[in-house]
């Protein structure tokens, strides 16, 4: 079974671009998590989705970033414009319903700001 | 603010040895789940604890609940070099069942 897809896996922009990064969830999985990681802040939950609609986008640093999930298959999250202390790896994340535990970690993308 | 400090921050250790890493905090998390990160990669859960006092075995991996649960820990018996990785403990907050809050994480590698 394929697993949580990430694109692009590695993004390298320019100060004041606008990057768009894109997920895929496990089919049948009903929830959605966008996270950060970085050395200084460690892994962060920027924003929840379930079934769909965000639940909770508290942890979205600043009206730069937005993140959309149209249908059950596909979520991006976009950062415009984009800034160098935005440079991380995203994940994404997706999780089943039925108050299943798990969550499934997608491989990231590195994001470079210069 | 609950906070999940884990310790030591990096280790470095021979294949064979044996290690024990931490994860702490103040508050009482209601369970606590232990991922491990490899390069390149997202975290993989490994294990969900959630009895004060609970002890799990994962092949060479032993995860321990703090009977307070404020704390866990993470033993690993003869360290292979596929062991080598990121240990993070994540527990839930808050009113929802869906946030978590990561740990600061271990760096262990292990040589061949």
């Amino acid at each position: 079974d394929a697993g949580v897809i990430q694109s692009p896996r590695h993004e390298v922009t320019e100060m004041g671009q606008e990057v768009t990064l894109r997920c895929k969830p496990i089919s049948g999985h009903n929830s959605l998590f966008w996270y950060r990681q970085t050395m200084m802040r460690g892994l962060e939950l920027l924003i929840y989705f379930n079934n769909n609609v965000p639940i909770d986008d508290s942890g979205m640093p600043e009206d730069r970033f937005s993140a959309k999930m149209p249908n059950a298959s596909f979520s991006t999250l976009k950062i415009q414009p984009s800034e160098p202390r935005d440079s991380a790896v995203y994940f994404c994340a997706s999780r089943p319903s039925g108050g299943v535990d798990t969550q499934y970690f997608g491989p990231g993308t590195r994001l470079t700001v210069l | 603010t609950q906070l999940l400090e884990q310790s030591p921050q990096f280790l470095s250790i021979q294949e064979g040895e044996n290690l024990t890493v931490y994860c702490n905090s103040s508050s009482v998390f209601s369970s606590l789940q232990w991922y491990r990160q490899e390069p390149g990669e997202g975290p993989v859960l490994l294990v969900t604890v959630v009895t004060g006092g609970e002890v799990k075995k994962l092949k060479r991996l032993t995860f321990q609940f703090g009977d307070a649960r404020k704390d866990s820990s993470l033993h690993i018996t003869a360290a292979q070099p596929g062991d080598t990785g990121l240990y993070l403990c994540a527990g839930p907050f808050g009113s929802g069942t869906y946030k978590y809050i990561f740990g600061t994480g271990t760096r262990l590698k292990v040589l061949a």
